[in-house]
């Protein structure tokens, strides 16, 4: 149980360009999804926390109108780089729970490549 | 919320229990530590939790000094596989219940 997938799991893109990227629970319902970041031989950094059905808290530094965050469902969010340069490039992982006391379950993360 | 620190790098042989420390001094009392690992480019694994009891599961073991300030992580017979990135994780406990990452400790599990 509490398995997290995400797509892609890696994508080459042509700077300016906009990609989309999904995480979906796949046998539980997640009221709240959360998007990291993380570059090479770094630790994982938080950059939004998302809610069904509302908007996404986005943390400090983070910004929103380059990283558009939908979680339309409990059982998927989205992440959409737009105009995406190459200092985005890096692993983007997801991660889910049920309620807010409980443990947070990661997907195996995309890696972009902006070209 | 409590911020973690854990040693960059351990090495442990194949066979031998691995004993992974943090310590989290500034721990408040109904904040939770928590243990993922991370294997090379992929998603962290959940292994263990705990509040005060020392916890066991079929992967690991935590044990958790009374003042809470501290914790080990023990994997019991190390494997090759074990070798990873291990966070240890101190979940604040009010607004988003968000996790801070720290910066692990790299085990590498030798032969």
């Amino acid at each position: 149980g509490a398995v997290v997938s995400q797509h892609p799991s890696r994508v080459i893109c042509k700077s300016g360009t906009s990609v989309k990227i999904e995480c979906r629970s796949l046998d539980f319902q997640a009221t709240t999804m959360f998007w990291y970041r993380q570059f090479p031989k770094q630790s994982l950094m938080l950059m939004a926390t998302s809610n069904e059905g509302s908007k996404a808290t986005y943390e400090q530094g983070v910004e929103k109108d380059k990283f558009l965050i939908n979680h339309a469902s409990l059982t998927l969010s989205t992440l959409t780089v737009t105009s995406a340069h190459p200092e985005d490039s890096s692993f983007y992982i997801c991660s889910a729970r049920v309620a807010p006391w409980e443990t947070q379950y990661f997907g195996p993360g995309t890696r972009l490549l902006v070209l | 919320d409590a911020k973690t620190t854990q040693p960059p790098s351990m090495d442990c042989a194949e066979g031998r229990a691995a004993n992974l420390p943090c310590n989290h001094s500034t721990i408040s009392g109904n904040e939770y530590v928590y243990w993922y690992r991370q294997i090379h480019s992929q998603g962290p694994q959940y292994i263990i939790h705990g509040l005060k009891n020392n916890e066991t599961n079929e992967m690991a073991s935590l044990i958790i000094t009374e003042d809470r300030k501290s914790s080990t992580l023990i994997l019991p017979h190390a494997t090759l596989r074990d070798t990873a990135v291990y966070y240890c994780i101190v979940r604040s406990s009010s607004g988003t219940y968000k996790y801070i990452f720290g910066t692990g400790t790299r085990l590498k599990v030798l032969a």
